[in-house]
């Protein structure tokens, strides 16, 4: 039990459409950041939020985007989504030398 | 753009063998951190690793720094089924204030057979 929690578990979406994630990290925890993990990979950072401020981005295009809330919730928001965009989205937070995943939520673009 | 080699991609395995992980990168770490992930789940933290040098054991795991701080290793010795899963390991290049931007090695899918 790592205190980190993600809605929903699994989304469907069509092609083209939005989506929104949630998770809700360790209270204390100032950084959340955000994994787009695909079948068969390790997880790939997508950005980071540090005090509801984006504190550094991967190779991810604009069309990912997020929101870090003061009681430790965050967003990850996909706007025009393409089928490449399925996969296993996780959420982590923690202290310098230890992260804390959620157990992710499954999103498939048909 | 840092890369992190983890080898090899897939182990199959009897019971009461021994094996190694391996992660590589051109880069120096701040730290590393080792992952074991479930289907379904998310990577659950098994260790980081700080120092050069360093060696840390966990049960039967047995993780290890190489001294330039470029490369780690995961051996487990007498693998049991319960050990199947998928083994990540995550480099945290930026280190300081700027921590938990992992980078993480493409994965060790990991069967060992009863």
């Amino acid at each position: 039990e790592t205190g980190v929690t993600q809605s929903p578990t699994h989304l469907i979406k069509t092609r083209g459409q939005q989506v929104t994630l949630r998770c809700s990290s360790q209270s204390g925890h100032n950084t959340v950041s955000w994994y787009q993990q695909a079948l068969g990979q390790g997880p790939q950072f997508i950005f980071q939020y540090y005090r509801e401020e984006e504190n550094g981005r991967g190779n991810f295009p604009p069309r990912f985007s997020g929101l870090q809330f003061p009681n430790y919730s965050s967003e990850l928001n996909v706007n025009a989504l393409e089928l490449d965009d399925s996969a296993l989205y996780l959420c982590a937070s923690g202290g310098a030398y230890e992260q804390y995943f959620g157990p992710g939520t499954r999103l498939t673009v048909t | 753009t840092q890369l992190l080699e983890q080898s090899p991609q897939f182990l199959s395995i009897q019971e009461g063998e021994n094996l190694t992980v391996y992660c590589n990168s051109s880069s120096v770490f701040s730290s590393l951190q080792w992952y074991r992930q479930e289907p379904g789940e998310g990577p659950v933290l098994l260790v980081t690793v700080v120092t050069g040098g360093e060696v840390k054991k966990l049960k039967r795991l047995t993780f290890q720094f190489g001294d330039a701080r470029k490369d780690s290793s995961l051996h487990i010795t007498a693998a049991q089924p319960g050990d199947t899963g998928l083994y990540l390991c995550a480099g945290d290049y930026a280190g300081g204030t700027s921590y938990g931007k992992l980078t993480f090695g493409q994965g060790t899918i990991l069967t060992v057979h009863p």
